[in-house]
């Protein structure tokens, strides 16, 4: 286990439903991360949170909108969206956004969604 | 911006035998270079690193090389075994910046048996 826990794994949802991803890390990071994994492409970054503060949104659709309450906890809530978001939707975390020595970034096993 | 290309999308070797799996990347001021692991139903996850003011590095079976001259740089993989198969990320880093990392779309590596 990397200490990222993401719930729930598996998720098919409708393009006009309301569903929320849900990431969890007890490691004592303060950086934050979503990243979009489709089949054979390279890992897309979505948001960044550092301390708890969004420091960066790549272009990301209005239909996903991140929330991070504390420095443990971060969500991802969708909301009308289309079958070619369906992937696998990944959280990570690493110690600080700028820190030169800690730059590991731990990897949660990632909620694969369904949109139908 | 950064681009990173990576190479093979799929590799098979036999067990035993070694992998090798090659990044070029475009943007020179880049410094660090992580390669990551990602087993089936897992996220990636760090294997390896490398910066810019070093060669190459070695971790019992695995070691990076990193040619900044040429913009690339390679993962190898000797001696491999079952619990090597996985798929591979290379990603490219400016540390001075704002620490993003930029991703190569991923090798297959299959060990047959």
């Amino acid at each position: 286990e990397t200490g990222v826990t993401q719930t729930p794994r598996h998720l098919v949802m409708g393009m006009t439903n309301k569903k929320s991803l849900k990431c969890e890390q007890h490691l004592g990071h303060n950086a934050m991360y979503w990243y979009k994994q489709s089949a054979k492409k390279p890992l897309e970054l979505m948001f960044v949170y550092s301390l708890e503060e969004r420091v960066e949104n790549n272009s990301v659709p209005s239909r996903f909108s991140p929330e991070c309450p504390n420095s443990s906890h971060l969500f991802l809530h969708l909301h009308t969206l289309q079958p070619e978001d369906s992937a696998l939707y990944l959280c990570a975390s690493s110690q600080d956004r700028f820190d030169r020595l800690n730059t590991e970034a731990f990897f949660g096993q990632g909620t694969r969604l369904t949109v139908v | 911006g950064e681009n990173v290309e990576q190479h093979p999308s799929t590799l098979s070797v036999q067990e035993g035998d070694s992998a090798v799996i090659k990044c070029t990347y475009s943007d020179s001021a880049s410094n660090y270079f992580p390669w990551y692991k990602q087993e089936l139903g897992k996220g990636p996850q760090l294997i390896i690193d490398i910066r810019s003011n070093v060669g190459e590095k070695k971790d019992q079976r695995i070691a990076v090389t990193l040619n900044k001259t040429a913009k690339h740089f390679s993962l190898h993989i000797t001696e491999t075994q079952p619990e090597d198969s996985a798929v591979y990320f290379c990603a490219a880093s400016l540390m001075d910046s704002n620490y993003q990392l930029i991703w190569g779309a991923g090798t297959k590596l299959i060990i047959k048996p």
